[in-house]
């Protein structure tokens, strides 16, 4: 079974803290995805990667940047972290192209103070 | 670029009972259409999905029906059980690199 983990099922930070999220593929997938998910506008692309070193801005990069640098593992920066990124963040991992299913971690409740 | 609209936002039905949830789009290159279940609590975890070559796709008392004409998707589920109560996301792919995904449905069924 695909197994796809995120460091923190719920986060509490200060506004303007620097805030890291982890996620880890056990598949050794070549692609990776973070989502946010917010009620009433559903799974909106942050940033995804398909191989190591490489990423690409997806619907709503701004404020966030991201890290690959092993094949398992893409972490979700926020440089200074803002009310209006409390969130639920989604990490995806799929093998191949667009048509291949994404396995989705259970996902982190940030909410930023 | 790729926009796709899901109806309803909410569904509410007798266990049972059918329930259809749709997706319209406006890209006409898209050619991939998964659905993806939420349960409470967990990530969403694909379905079941459609290729544009193919009309309909049955998988127990799921089916996804394509119009590629009419450019739109549904995903109906038939004798409802209360573990199908999830949110539905729709989602599409082919026009570009990534998937778009749909606002999502909220499906409970009342026992």
């Amino acid at each position: 079974d695909v197994k796809v983990t995120q460091s923190s099922r719920y986060l509490v930070k200060r506004t303007g803290e620097k805030v890291f999220l982890e996620c880890v593929q056990d598949m050794d997938h070549e692609n990776m995805f973070w989502y946010r998910q917010d009620p009433g506008l559903g799974l909106r692309l942050i940033y995804f990667s398909y191989d190591v070193k490489m990423k690409e801005k997806g619907d709503i990069p701004e404020g966030y940047s991201v890290s690959r640098e092993k094949k398992e593992r893409f972490s979700l920066i926020l440089e200074s972290a803002s009310t209006n990124q409390t969130s639920m963040y989604l990490c995806a991992s799929s093998s191949g192209g667009v048509r291949e299913t994404q396995y989705f971690g259970p996902g982190t409740r940030l909410l930023v103070l | 670029g790729e926009n796709v609209e899901q109806h309803p936002s909410t569904l509410s039905v007798q266990e049972g009972d059918s329930a259809v949830i749709k997706c319209t789009y406006s890209d006409s290159a898209s050619n991939y259409f998964p659905w993806y279940k939420q349960e409470l609590g967990k990530g969403p975890q694909l379905i079941i999905d459609i290729r544009s070559n193919v009309g309909e796709k049955k998988d127990q008392r799921i089916a996804v029906t394509l119009n590629k004409t009419a450019k739109h998707f549904s995903l109906h589920i038939t004798e409802t059980q209360p573990e199908d109560s999830a949110v539905y996301f729709c989602a599409l792919g082919g026009g570009s690199e990534k998937l778009v995904f749909g606002k999502g449905t909220k499906l409970t069924v009342n026992p």
